[in-house]
């Protein structure tokens, strides 16, 4: 099947300052990808769909401001959490599909700790 | 987006057949069946897709009957290392959409020895 990485696979950092996590399709030209976060013991709850070139489409709820998506390339689109605090401590998933298919493949996830 | 409703567990021993069941009664033409399965602090793993009738691959059958209003799968002969979340989506790949898909609350499943 297709792969997908993500970059950091954890990270710690303090209140207050920006994390950015990349999501890299290995294999294929991804099209479309999309942002997922999910709690402990929880189900995962799309954020953010981004099409290569274009805008992302966030989810109700979401803040741009504070979750800003990139998809620069077919290959790769990155989530950076602005002025990040504890509640976005959270598990951060990507996923991408290829143009014209019907599935998606997701990343690792990462770890996103905010102390 | 079709919602869909799948037990919140179920248990089984080694060497069983498991069979999950998932209800997708507003399920939309275009609309694809895909199920993952995701172990803790992973991304979900694709397990198989379909659209209708029976799809088989190397770990996993998915029955899907002609309504389309409900899916089946089906591990065969499970060992503890199946021991995971399973989750049912479906999701339009065709539109401009982007297939875009929602997590239910899947279903935690437990095998023993």
């Amino acid at each position: 099947g297709a792969v997908v990485s993500q970059h950091p696979s954890r990270v710690i950092c303090k209140s207050g300052t920006s994390v950015k996590i990349e999501c890299r399709s290995l294999d294929f030209q991804a099209t479309t990808m999309f942002w997922y976060r999910q709690f402990p013991k929880q189900s995962l709850m799309l954020m953010a769909t981004s099409n290569e070139g274009s805008k992302a489409t966030y989810e109700q709820g979401v803040e741009k401001d504070k979750f800003l998506i990139n998809h620069a390339s077919l290959t790769l689109s990155t989530l950076t959490v602005t002025s990040a605090h504890p509640e976005d401590s959270s598990f951060y998933i990507c996923s991408a599909r290829g143009l014209g298919a019907e599935t998606q493949y997701f990343g690792p996830g990462t770890r996103l700790l905010v102390l | 987006l079709a919602k869909t409703t799948q037990p919140i567990s179920m248990d089984s021993y080694e060497g069983q057949e498991v069979n999950i069941t998932c209800s997708h009664n507003n399920i939309a033409t275009n609309d694809y069946i895909t199920w993952y399965q995701q172990f803790p602090s992973q991304g979900p793993r694709f397990i198989i897709q379909g659209y209708k009738t029976k799809v088989t691959n190397e770990v996993a059958s998915l029955f899907i009957p002609a309504d389309r209003k409900s899916s089946t799968l089906s591990l065969p002969r499970v060992s503890l290392s199946d021991t995971a979340v399973y989750y049912c989506l479906v999701g339009d790949a065709v539109t401009g959409g982007g297939n875009k898909l929602t997590f239910g609350t899947g279903t935690q499943l437990k095998v023993e020895l």
